[in-house]
């Protein structure tokens, strides 16, 4: 298995733009979880999935940033508009069925987000 | 709800000596535990995970962990560090068969002097 992916890995927008990250989890997995890490702040959780419905948003900073999971095998982080304090790396990570492998999480590569 | 507590933000160790990093966790439930290990501009991967069974826990590149359930702890260790194990350490609890929402510490940065 190719692992988790997310797209892109590097963006560079300006204050205002829209910007879409994009994960798709390990084939099999139903839960799917996004975070946001910075020196300031750590490791966050944004938002997770459970069987493409969404569990817990409360992670999600304000309402400039939505995310969707239209399917099992891809979702999305929306930041609308963009703010310099968004820019930090993105991280998607996606698990087994609860009970399975322990709740273990996979990580994607990240996405590392800069807003001039 | 679960936490982490991980005390030491970084860890400074002379090569091929032993480290400990320290983790604390608090739950009302059963959890599994985790360490995950983060290199510079990487994503986080699996060192090692307690599910139930023997307490002590053996993982990749040379890490162990024990859990203690009567001090809610699960200290990382390694008998000898190489430079290649400079990284970013981080612990995580999950609520045993709940849903799969991991908690995870503040992380402990391991810096390896040769």
């Amino acid at each position: 298995d190719a692992g988790v992916i997310q797209s892109p890995r590097h963006e560079v927008t300006e204050m205002g733009q829209e910007v879409t990250l994009r994960c798709k989890p390990i084939s099999g997995h139903n839960s799917l979880f996004w975070y946001r890490q910075t020196m300031m702040r750590g490791l966050e959780l944004l938002i997770y999935f459970n069987n493409n419905v969404p569990i817990d948003d409360s992670g999600m900073p304000e309402d400039r940033f939505s995310a969707k999971m239209p399917n099992a095998s891809f979702s999305t982080l929306k930041i609308q508009p963009s703010e310099p304090r968004d820019s930090a790396v993105y991280f998607c990570a996606s698990s087994f069925p609860s009970g399975s492998q322990g709740n273990e999480q996979f990580f994607g590569p990240g996405t590392r987000l800069t807003v001039l | 709800a679960q936490s982490v507590t991980q005390l030491d933000s970084q860890v400074p160790v002379f090569e091929e000596a032993p480290v400990e990093l320290r983790c604390n966790y608090s739950s009302s439930v059963s959890v599994y535990l985790f360490w995950y290990v983060q290199y510079p501009n990487q994503g986080l991967q699996l060192l090692l995970k307690y599910l139930s069974g023997s307490t002590l826990v053996k993982g990749i590149n040379g890490f162990e962990a024990e859990f203690n359930k009567s001090q809610t702890s699960f200290h990382l260790r390694k008998p000898s560090v190489h430079i290649s194990d400079t990284a970013e350490y981080f612990c995580a609890v999950s609520e045993a068969g709940g849903y799969q929402k991991v908690t995870f510490g503040t992380g402990t940065k391991l810096q390896v002097i040769p």
